[in-house]
């Protein structure tokens, strides 16, 4: 019964690389998110899915591209992949964008994928 | 542009005490604040989300109050257990948009 899961835990791959990791909420969230945690321990968004449309877009290189097939899934698509792009990368889920509707947006974050470039 | 600082970096105490992490913002618009936790190794945990109309959120021995004004929240942890040990993240939601901004966290271990 994993709220939000991603795949895979780990992985390591060479510079220069392409690879993917993935996303997927059984909460019925309509909101979706990709943080990176670098190697200081710092939290920052990249992108932001709501309904499968992006809302936030981070300043994030072209080389990071999500994809959003249905409400309930986000990849995040990395090509040539670069030393500095080593850190974890998490994943996560609220009900809606968080606009000033008076309800909670508790985040809902996956275990994270711990990406290692050599 | 929003910024999240947390205080201290790193706490360490002996079991049973009780202790106060630390955290301020420098954009008071903010929808809500939200205090997670993070094992080593695993995702974060939410631990209590405070709406920008509340001043505090009480979930067993955790308190944390929110100050909007002066841009500062506390996260009271009462009788601390070595099960507490864990880096406690403090982010705070913009007003507009759904963008969390996190803090560096706290590093907290707890001495049996």
């Amino acid at each position: 019964d994993t709220a939000v899961s991603q795949t895979p835990k780990y992985l390591v791959t060479q510079m220069g690389n392409d690879k993917s990791i993935k996303c997927e909420q059984n909460l019925g969230h309509d909101t979706m998110y990709w943080y990176k945690q670098d190697s200081k321990k710092f939290l920052k968004i990249m992108f932001s899915y709501n309904n499968k449309e992006l809302i936030i877009n981070e300043t994030v290189p072209n080389r990071f591209s999500p994809k959003s097939p249905d409400k309930a899934h986000l990849n995040l698509h990395i090509n040539s992949l670069e030393l500095g792009d080593s850190a974890v990368y998490f994943c996560a889920s609220s009900p809606h964008p968080g606009q000033k509707t008076g309800k909670t947006d508790t985040q809902y974050f996956g275990p994270g994928t711990r990406l290692t470039v050599l | 542009k929003q910024e999240v600082t947390q205080i201290p970096a790193a706490l360490s105490v002996p079991e049973g005490e009780n202790l106060v992490l630390n955290c301020s913002f420098t954009d008071s618009a903010i929808y809500n604040l939200q205090w997670f936790r993070q094992d080593p190794g695993k995702g974060l945990t939410s631990l209590l989300l405070i709406q920008s109309s509340q001043r505090e959120q009480t979930s067993g021995r955790l308190n944390a109050s929110l100050d909007k004004s002066s841009g500062r929240s506390t996260l009271y942890i009462a009788a601390s257990q070595p099960g507490d040990s864990a880096t406690y993240l403090c982010a705070v939601h913009g007003e507009y948009g759904n963008k969390l901004v996190f803090g560096a966290g706290t590093i907290l271990r707890v001495k049996s």
